[in-house]
């Protein structure tokens, strides 16, 4: 069963820093292209970022290019996102996702981890 | 970007109707639109693929369908697990877009 747990949320103030984790299991970690995927309290979702099986390409939306950055560890089935100068308006629950190979639909999420920025 | 619009953004039926759903993209995006079902303090689950794709383990009553910038998902007999919130995506371009959400409550 694939199984997808996020950790690391929690409240930080604008401008601090937080890192997240997502311990993946079930599958073989290294075939798959993984992103992350956040959503606003109330809101809809929103595509933050992605990586492929080697890490040879990552992309990121504008709203976080040069404050977040996404890695991988295929050794401990890990993914992570390091979020720097966080704004109030990252506020939101974080999801990691797994892209349907080969496509960039996503199949299976974790269950997410809140980050609240406020001072 | 491609920006992705749902309408109506909030539907109110009874166990029974059918539904339908319509996804706008502003750009053609071919078949490359996903649809996700999300209940509240849960994780989207993928519905449909390629548009018109049921994932593994999703009920036909649950249908899609549509290319190029026009899409709908269709229930065709709503059913109390039905009652969530539905999400298009588009997958043609980087970056992946979502469309705002429609809400199917009980009438």
């Amino acid at each position: 069963e694939v199984q997808l747990v996020e950790s690391g949320g929690g409240l930080v103030q604008p401008g601090g820093s937080l890192r997240l984790s997502c311990a993946a299991s079930g599958f073989t970690f290294t075939s798959y292209r993984m992103n992350w995927v956040r959503q606003a309290p109330g809101r809809g979702l929103e595509w933050v970022s992605h990586i492929t099986g080697d890490s040879s390409a990552i992309y990121y939306a504008d709203s976080v290019k040069g404050r977040f950055t996404i890695s991988r560890d295929n050794a401990k089935n890990s993914l992570y996102l390091q979020m720097n100068s966080l704004r109030v308006e990252d506020t939101a629950v974080y999801y990691c996702a797994r892209a349907r190979n080969p496509y960039n639909n996503f199949d299976s999420w974790g269950q997410g981890t809140l980050v609240t920025v406020s001072s | 970007d491609i920006q992705m619009t749902q309408s109506p953004s909030t539907l109110s039926a009874s166990v029974g109707d059918r539904v339908t759903i319509t996804c706008r993209a502003s750009q053609s995006i071919s078949s490359w639109l996903a649809w996700y079902q999300q209940k509240p303090g849960k994780a989207p689950k993928l519905l449909i693929y390629e548009a018109s794709n049921l994932q593994s383990g999703v009920p036909s009553r649950l249908s899609g369908s549509g290319s190029g910038t026009e899409f709908t998902l269709t229930i065709s007999s709503l059913q109390p697990d039905d009652f969530a919130t539905y999400y298009c995506q588009q997958y043609n371009n980087y970056p992946w877009t979502f469309g705002q959400g429609t809400k199917v409550e009980i009438k």
